[in-house]
C-alpha cells in the first residue's frame, strides 16, 4: 500500500530556518517524482516545485525559486522542505505528493505540514 | 503563468448534475491532455478524482467524469450527494517553467 507521511505541524519565528519532511512507503521511491504544494489560509493550491528522487533533479516554479529548497535521502526514502530564514508570509499548509510522471497528475498526497511563522 | 479559471462556486440539489469549468490556454490546458482535478474537504488533503481529463482513479465514483474542449476542461458530477460537497481544483501540465498549474478552485455547495 502506497503511503505519504509527513513532519508534524510548526511553530516558528521570523527568520528561523525550517525542514519539514515526507516520508514515502510502499513503492519503488526513486521512481517517482515527488512534488510540494502550499495552500495558504482560506486559498487555494500553488504548486511549488518536484524532486526526482533517483537522481535529486530538482524543478521550482518561478514563485518559488530560491526562496524554499527541495531535496531528498533516498536511503530513507524521504523527501524534503527547507526555508533558511522563513517570513510571516509562508504560513500555510504544505502538501508533499507523489507525482505519475507519464501522467504528470499526483495520485497519492500526505497529510498536509501547518507551518505558523509568528513573532 | 497565471492559475486555470474556474467559476467561484457552484452549487445544485441532491441527484442533480453540476458542470465546473477549468480555463487555461494552449500552453496548459488546450496542448496537453494532462488536466487532473482534485477533491479537497474542509481540512484534508487534496484527493485526485480525474486524471489525464477522463480517467477515473480506481476507487473513484463514476458519477465524477471528465472532459476537454479546447483550453477548456470539465468536470461534471452526476446524482449530486451531500458528500460531494468540498472544493475542487483543476490542474495542467504547462509548457512554462512552472510545469504544473491549478485552478482557483471551485466551491461546491450541496443544496
Amino acid at each position: 500500500e502506497v503511503q505519504v507521511v509527513q513532519s508534524g505541524a510548526e511553530v516558528k519565528k521570523p527568520g528561523e530556518s525550517l525542514q519539514v519532511s515526507c516520508k514515502a512507503s510502499g513503492y519503488s521511491f526513486t521512481s517517482y517524482w515527488i512534488g510540494w504544494v502550499r495552500q495558504m489560509p482560506g486559498k487555494g493550491l500553488e504548486w511549488m516545485g518536484i524532486i526526482y528522487p533517483g537522481d535529486s533533479d530538482a524543478r521550482y516554479s518561478p514563485s518559488f525559486q530560491g526562496q524554499v529548497t527541495i531535496s531528498v535521502d533516498k536511503s530513507i526514502s524521504t523527501a524534503y522542505l527547507q526555508w533558511s530564514s522563513l517570513k510571516a508570509s509562508d504560513t500555510a499548509m504544505y502538501y508533499c505528493a507523489r507525482e505519475y510522471g507519464s501522467g504528470n497528475y499526483f495520485d497519492y498526497w500526505g497529510q498536509g505540514t501547518l507551518v505558523t511563522v509568528s513573532s | 503563468q497565471s492559475a486555470l479559471t474556474q467559476p467561484a462556486s457552484v452549487s445544485g440539489s441532491p441527484g442533480q448534475s453540476i458542470t465546473i469549468s477549468c480555463t487555461g490556454t494552449s500552453s496548459d490546458v488546450g496542448g496537453y491532455n494532462y488536466v487532473s482535478w482534485y477533491q479537497q474537504h474542509p481540512d484534508k488533503a487534496p484527493k485526485l478524482m480525474i486524471y489525464e481529463v477522463n480517467n477515473r482513479p480506481s476507487g473513484v465514483s463514476n458519477r465524477f467524469s471528465g472532459s476537454k474542449s479546447g483550453n477548456t476542461a470539465s468536470l461534471t458530477i452526476s446524482g449530486l450527494r451531500a458528500d460531494d460537497e468540498a472544493d475542487y481544483y483543476c490542474s495542467s501540465y504547462t509548457s512554462s517553467s512552472t510545469l504544473y498549474v491549478f485552478g482557483t478552485g471551485t466551491k461546491v455547495t450541496v443544496l
